[in-house]
């Protein structure tokens, strides 16, 4: 399965922006890069997906590497509720069907 | 229902017994995740179902380990003869089918069911 490799863990102040980076560089053509968060003693929420294009939403932004090896997830004015978990995950089509395999994710600590 | 729903939420049970872990998946979706997490890690993949396809078993750690999945809705997770190790909170997540090249479906967990073998 393809990885994606992400820092164990970042720090950064509320109300500034938060650029979380991921590394991806067994990739293919067919795999979408979705980012899920998990706060604290609940499950995985969904934040974005996207493919080759940048993709903006209501919570975050996605930055996309032209090569599709790296992708950065940005949250513009982070609040003290966006500190969680970040899981950077390939959307792998295997015959047909589509599997997400979590890596470890970084844990974002936003200071007030 | 308006959510993936898991139950028990907590099931403490002691060494040898066997669980039974339930997931009642969003109206409509046809892909079933489940996932384990062990405290303070990341989400390890174990099984998933597609519509009426055969399911992708990969994950599943022994042999103790099974799932099924009736009448393309509610799926139950069983352990059979529990050890410690298997002491985490399993989620379970559902989605619209994913298959094909073109759209990426996103998955929508449950709260999970914090299993704890004594």
């Amino acid at each position: 399965d393809a990885k994606t490799t992400q820092p164990n863990s970042m720090e950064s102040n509320e109300e500034e922006p938060v650029h979380l980076p991921c590394n991806h560089s067994t990739i293919s053509g067919t795999d979408y890069i979705h980012w899920y968060r998990q706060l604290p003693s609940q499950g995985p929420e969904y934040v974005i997906h996207g493919l080759t294009s940048n993709v903006n939403n209501r919570m975050a932004s996605l930055a996309i590497a032209e090569d599709r090896k790296s992708s950065t997830l940005i949250l513009h004015r982070a609040t003290l509720r966006d500190a969680a978990v970040y899981y950077c995950i390939l959307r792998l089509l295997i015959q047909g069907a589509q599997k997400l395999v979590f890596g470890q994710g970084t844990r974002l600590t936003i200071n007030p | 229902g308006a959510g993936v729903s898991q139950s028990p939420s907590n099931k403490v049970t002691e060494k040898g017994k066997d669980v039974e872990l339930r997931c009642d998946p969003i109206s409509g979706h046809t892909a079933l995740y489940w996932y384990r997490q062990s405290l303070g890690q990341g989400l390890e993949f174990l099984i998933y179902f597609q519509g009426n396809s055969a399911p992708d078993k990969s994950g599943l750690p022994s042999d103790r380990f099974s799932a099924e999945r009736t009448g393309g809705s509610v799926s139950t997770l069983t352990i059979q003869r529990t050890q410690q190790e298997d002491s985490a909170v399993y989620l379970c997540a559902s989605s619209l089918p994913g298959t094909g090249f073109s759209g990426a479906n996103v998955l929508t967990f449950g709260a999970g069911s914090r299993l704890t073998v004594l």
